[in-house]
């Protein structure tokens, strides 16, 4: 069965102290692997795509990498306002319907 | 932002009635979602559309019935509202990539 799991599903952290979340996925024939932001009583903000292990793609503090069974988000010396919740999707091959993970919740402290 | 629209925003309604939650794009995309999300269970998808008149279930889709009459309109219906359907639904679009989220709406069946 299709699976996505996020972890941790909360991290705290000071402003400036780099971390990463997890995505680890099982999916027949990967077709992509997305990551969003969602701040509260909003809808999620597409981050980033990636297509193939060894891909990665960067955003201002964010970069995003992949593996053949996991992928991360490296936050490099965040501020407070990257303060949301980190949601990671994946597509497996022969649909287009997309298994989400339950989101890691991430709070920056000034 | 890609440009997604859903009505109502928010809408409180008894148990027992009917209620219709409207998405609305003006991307032309052929894929169009409704998700729901709730606290411990990330989003889930109830249906998706892969084109216009053309529906498939989700894994969350008993008591929920949708219509696609239009490429930009994707409708969402709950025949008779029950308690357990209060939740916040967001509607999602797609290229067939990644995909871009609608701001919300969130229903209370009281």
């Amino acid at each position: 069965e299709d699976q996505v799991t996020q972890s941790p599903e909360a991290l705290r952290l000071q402003e400036g102290e780099s971390s990463s979340l997890n995505c680890s996925y099982t999916v027949s024939g990967l077709r992509g692997l997305f990551w969003y932001r969602q701040d509260p009583g909003k809808g999620p903000e597409f981050l980033f795509t990636l297509y193939s292990a060894g891909e990665e793609k960067e955003k201002e503090r964010l970069k995003a990498t992949l593996t053949k069974k996991e992928s991360f988000l490296h936050i490099t010396a965040p501020k407070p306002e990257d303060s949301a919740t980190y949601l990671c999707a994946a597509r497996g091959s022969g649909t287009y319907k997309y298994i989400f993970g339950t989101g890691t919740r991430l709070k920056v402290l000034a | 932002d890609a440009g997604i629209t859903q009505s109502p925003r928010h809408k409180v309604t008894e148990t027992g009635t009917p209620v219709t939650l409207r998405c609305h794009q003006t991307e032309n995309h052929r894929y169009m979602y409704w998700y729901r999300q709730d606290p411990g269970h990330g989003l889930r998808l109830i249906h998706y559309s892969y084109g216009v008149k053309d529906t498939d279930k989700g894994e969350v889709s008993d008591g929920y019935s949708v219509s696609r009459s239009k490429t930009e309109d994707f409708l969402l219906t709950l025949e008779s509202a029950t308690s357990s359907q209060t939740s916040v639904y967001f509607c999602a679009i797609s290229d067939g990539r990644e995909q871009y989220f609608g701001p919300g709406t969130r229903l209370t069946v009281t």
